[in-house]
């Protein structure tokens, strides 16, 4: 079983659209937890931390479920900029983090 | 902004070689590592450093090793480069006094063997 699971999608979703992304992790001693978003052939860049109150940054939001370790993705107005591919990161043992194989999204015209 | 550059992006070499992939950092990070990505196979953590001089094997070490001299550079090397090592090669830094260990990469290289 992998440490950190994603749906790999792909999401194809029209402009404006609201979508949704999941992510579990198995390792209940992760303290920390991010979604990192990668862009085709670029390395992958910090998008937000996750935090058990949830957060939001624009239109992205974030929660976090430590007890069905779950931890989820929202984007509500997508842009075709937001094409790309989102990563579930958790933290692992000590300074290191495991990274989901992440879920492709398409926002279409 | 934190800077972590990588020496090459593209790079084509012949099995039997010798490969260096350098990685510098202007952060004054503690923490560095190297990844491949494969498709299907997500980010797989080769190396890691903590410290100058200082390593430790990640999931995927074999036919790796690494180097970390100075504080801003940590390098892998293939001793002898196989075809299977054909990959996408990330390095990444983080630092701990933030106390979340959010990482962040170079542009990454992409190594061809043939």
């Amino acid at each position: 079983r992998k440490e950190v699971e994603q749906d790999p999608g792909p999401f194809n979703v029209p402009e404006g659209a609201t979508v949704a992304f999941n992510c579990t992790y198995s390792n209940s001693a992760s303290q920390s937890f991010f979604w990192y978003r990668q862009d085709c052939r670029k390395e992958p860049k910090l998008l937000m931390s996750v935090y058990s109150s949830g957060n939001e940054d624009g239109r992205f939001t974030a929660q976090l479920n430590r007890a069905s370790q779950y931890i989820s993705l929202l984007i509500r107005d997508s842009k075709l900029s937001d094409s790309a591919t989102y990563l579930c990161v958790a933290s692992g043992s000590a300074r290191q983090l495991t990274f989901g194989s992440g879920t492709q999204l398409t926002v279409l015209p | 902004d934190v800077k972590v550059t990588q020496s090459s992006r593209y790079l084509v070499k012949r099995t039997g070689e010798k490969v260096f992939l350098e990685c510098v950092q202007d952060m004054d990070h503690e923490n560095m590592f190297w990844y491949r990505q494969d498709p299907g196979l997500g980010l797989r953590l080769i190396y890691f450093s903590y410290d100058v001089k200082m390593k430790e094997k990640g999931d995927i070490p074999e036919g790796y090793s690494v180097s970390r001299e100075k504080k801003e550079r940590f390098s892998l090397i293939l001793e002898s480069a196989s075809t299977n090592q054909t990959s996408m090669y990330l390095c990444a830094s983080s630092s701990p006094p933030s106390g979340t260990y959010e990482q962040y990469f170079g542009p990454g290289t992409r190594l061809t063997v043939t």
